[in-house]
């Protein structure tokens, strides 16, 4: 069964701390995204990376930066929260070609407050 | 003007009946038609994807695309509690994930 799992559900911090949000995925997936999901909103794409070491920015990637180190590990990283990066994060995996379109399994994600 | 657009709802129907599902958008260009569920505390999962226009059906679930008209819907036949969920459409031009448009989903519940 494809599992991607995020470090934590719920997360609250406060202005102008740094934040790591972790996201692991078993199926030695080559993409990975991290998305930000609002009400009226849907979800938009803060960065993905397509290898190891590589990234690349999506629609929204003012404040955030990411890193992955390991395949299996996509990292998103809020250097200075703000209140107005309080969301529910999604991260997504898929293969480079799949059987599909490229498909995305999606972790539960991490609902963030910033206070 | 939004690229896609749907209706947030949310969408109350009773048990069995015909549930409809719509999205528009305006880039012309797109060419891969996507719907996704998402339960409650959980993250979306694909459901049906099309590619260009058509239908395609799966079980109680029908993606219809009218590329002229801008316009997707998907269609629950015989809908169940455990259709209650919240349903986006996505789309993209090509079949790479980092061009993927979401909607902002329908918030779908069933009742018994």
């Amino acid at each position: 069964d494809v599992k991607v799992t995020q470090s934590s559900r719920y997360l609250v911090k406060r202005t102008g701390e740094k934040v790591f949000l972790e996201c692991v995925q078993d199926m030695d997936h080559e993409n990975m995204f991290w998305y930000r999901q609002d009400p009226g909103l849907g979800l938009r794409l803060i960065y993905f990376s397509y290898d190891v070491k590589m990234k690349e920015k999506g629609d929204i990637p003012e404040g955030y930066s990411v890193s992955r180190e390991k395949k299996e590990r996509f990292s998103l990283i809020l250097e200075s929260a703000s209140t107005n990066q309080t969301s529910m994060y999604l991260c997504a995996s898929s293969a480079f070609r799949g059987t599909r379109i490229n498909e995305q399994y999606f972790g539960p994600g991490t609902r963030l407050t910033v206070t | 003007q939004k690229e896609v657009e749907q209706d947030p709802g949310p969408l109350s129907v009773p048990e069995g009946a015909i549930v409809s599902l719509n999205c528009t958008y305006s880039n012309s260009a797109f060419q891969y038609f996507m719907w996704y569920r998402q339960y409650s505390r959980k993250g979306p999962e694909l459901l049906m994807y099309t590619y260009s226009s058509g239908n395609k059906e799966d079980g109680r679930f029908t993606a219809q695309v009218d590329k002229s008209s801008k316009y997707i819907s998907l269609f629950i036949r015989d809908s169940q509690p455990s259709d209650s969920a919240t349903y986006l459409c996505a789309m993209s031009l090509d079949n790479y994930g980092q061009n993927f448009v979401f909607g902002p989903g329908t918030r779908l519940s069933v009742l018994p």
